[in-house]
């Protein structure tokens, strides 16, 4: 059982590069999420989604572009990566979003912007 | 926008004692999340209490929800060095919001 792969774990790049993130769930859950986690802000959201072609912004989304063609993957993509953009990136997967619904994390990608 | 406080920030302390975390809001929740995440691995959930004044528990960790909905603790008994981690609470805004998280305590338990 896969569950939630998250790829690449560990990335370096230039400011300016556009980098892709990308997740991949196995359990055919309807919503996936993009989190960053960092010292002092905690896990923020950055974009959601509710099923394929269906893409909505959170809490931070200036800088980070999504799609959703396929139910099982959820790519996030920094078009010109800034150094303010270094951070833990986390994908997540969950049934629905009702009140108290499980979210199933992957095990983050860490990316470091030079 | 819905704030979660957690404190303390950072606990250190030895196997064996006891400690409590709290998660604080002055909004109301519609369920409160409690997670767990280990150095280089995503949070895991322990957790989901939705009713005030909701108490469960999981083995030696103890979990309330307050009566009002707008905060929680965590409390561990007798800590072991693999409750060592950071502690996320969530919280839920409406029945089909997002999920607005702390900033975490992180634990550390000494053998």
């Amino acid at each position: 059982d896969a569950g939630i792969t998250q790829s690449p774990r560990y990335k370096i790049t230039e400011t300016g590069r556009q980098v892709t993130l990308m997740c991949h769930q196995t359990w055919s859950h309807s919503y996936m999420f993009w989190y960053r986690q960092d010292l002092g802000h905690g896990l923020r959201l950055i974009y959601y989604s509710a099923a394929a072609d269906i893409t909505d912004k959170g809490e931070v989304p200036d800088g980070y572009v999504v799609s959703r063609s396929k139910t099982e993957n959820f790519p996030l993509t920094l078009e010109s990566a800034t150094r303010s953009q270094t951070s833990v990136y986390f994908c997540a997967s969950s049934e629905s979003k009702a009140s108290g619904n499980t979210i199933y994390f992957g095990e983050g990608s860490w990316l470091t912007v030079v | 926008t819905q704030l979660l406080e957690q404190s303390p920030q950072f606990l250190s302390i030895q196997e064996g004692e006891n400690l409590t975390v709290y998660c604080n809001s002055s909004s109301v929740f519609s369920s409160l999340q409690w997670y767990r995440q280990e150095p280089g691995e995503g949070p895991v959930l322990l957790v989901t209490v939705v009713t005030g004044g909701e108490v469960k528990k999981l083995k030696r960790l103890t979990f309330q929800f307050g009566d009002a909905r707008k905060d929680s603790s965590l409390h561990i008994t007798a800590a072991q060095p693999g409750d060592t981690g950071l502690y996320l609470c969530a919280g839920a805004e409406g029945s089909q919001g997002n999920l607005i998280f702390g900033k975490g305590t992180k634990l550390s338990v000494k053998p």
